[in-house]
């Protein structure tokens, strides 16, 4: 079974507009971290945002925001008036337990496409 | 301000040559990665090490080999380059800190594209 799942391969949004994207995710352990990633066609993946499972708020990050929602186990980005350089591929990403030497669980991304 | 460098952006190679993926950080991190990016399966980790001179499998080690000799140091090795090795290479590097604060997170490097003829 998927463990990380972004349902939306690619999106085309006007820019200006706010966007989400969605990311459902799949553990029983209790202490787990999920984490968004922004790679441009340059390639370099840059981290964006973090949300802790027993973080009580949800996470921002200036324009970026997390729309955690724990019984639905869903961590979806909101990015808040889209820019032309926003257009990238978003991986969502999970890390299960309290081990420092954890490994990333990853999603398979979606496209995003902002259009002037 | 590069924290994590790879060698080689671009790299085309025949099948069976011995292939050497470079990277190098310079933020003292203990973890080091490399993943394999291909489109629709995501990150996929190939070996990683928790300190120098340590490696550990990932989920796709076959056909791979890694060396650290050096802590900023974190190479990969195709010893036999096949075609279905053509992909995204992307090398990372974490340091250790508090994991409620998401601040050891993982910094990446820019990519190598590897083509295998």
């Amino acid at each position: 079974a998927q463990k990380i799942t972004q349902t939306q391969p690619g999106m085309f949004v006007q820019e200006k507009e706010a966007v989400t994207l969605d990311c459902t995710y799949d553990t029983s352990d209790p202490s787990y971290g999920l984490f968004w990633y922004k790679q441009p066609s340059s390639g370099e993946m840059i981290f964006l945002i973090y949300q802790g499972s027993y973080d009580q708020q949800n996470a921002t990050e200036g324009r970026y925001s997390l729309n955690f929602q724990k019984a639905r186990k869903s961590a979806n980005l909101v990015i808040s008036a889209s820019q032309l350089g926003d257009s990238a591929m978003y991986f969502c990403a999970m890390r299960e337990g309290m081990d420092s030497n954890y490994q990333l669980i990853w999603g398979a991304g979606t496209k995003l496409i902002i259009k002037p | 301000d590069v924290k994590v460098t790879q060698s080689s952006r671009y790299l085309v190679k025949r099948t069976g040559e011995k292939v050497f993926l470079e990277c190098v950080q310079d933020m003292d991190h203990e973890n080091m990665f490399w993943y394999r990016q291909d489109p629709g399966l995501g990150l996929r980790l190939i070996y990683f090490s928790y300190d120098v001179k340590m490696k550990e499998k990932g989920d796709i080690p076959e056909g791979y080999s890694v060396s650290r000799e050096k802590k900023e140091r974190f190479s990969l090795i195709l010893e036999s380059a096949s075609t279905n090795q053509t992909s995204m290479y992307l090398c990372a590097s974490r340091g250790l800190g508090r994991l409620s604060s998401g601040a050891n997170v993982l910094t990446f490097g820019a990519g190598s594209r590897l083509t295998v003829l």
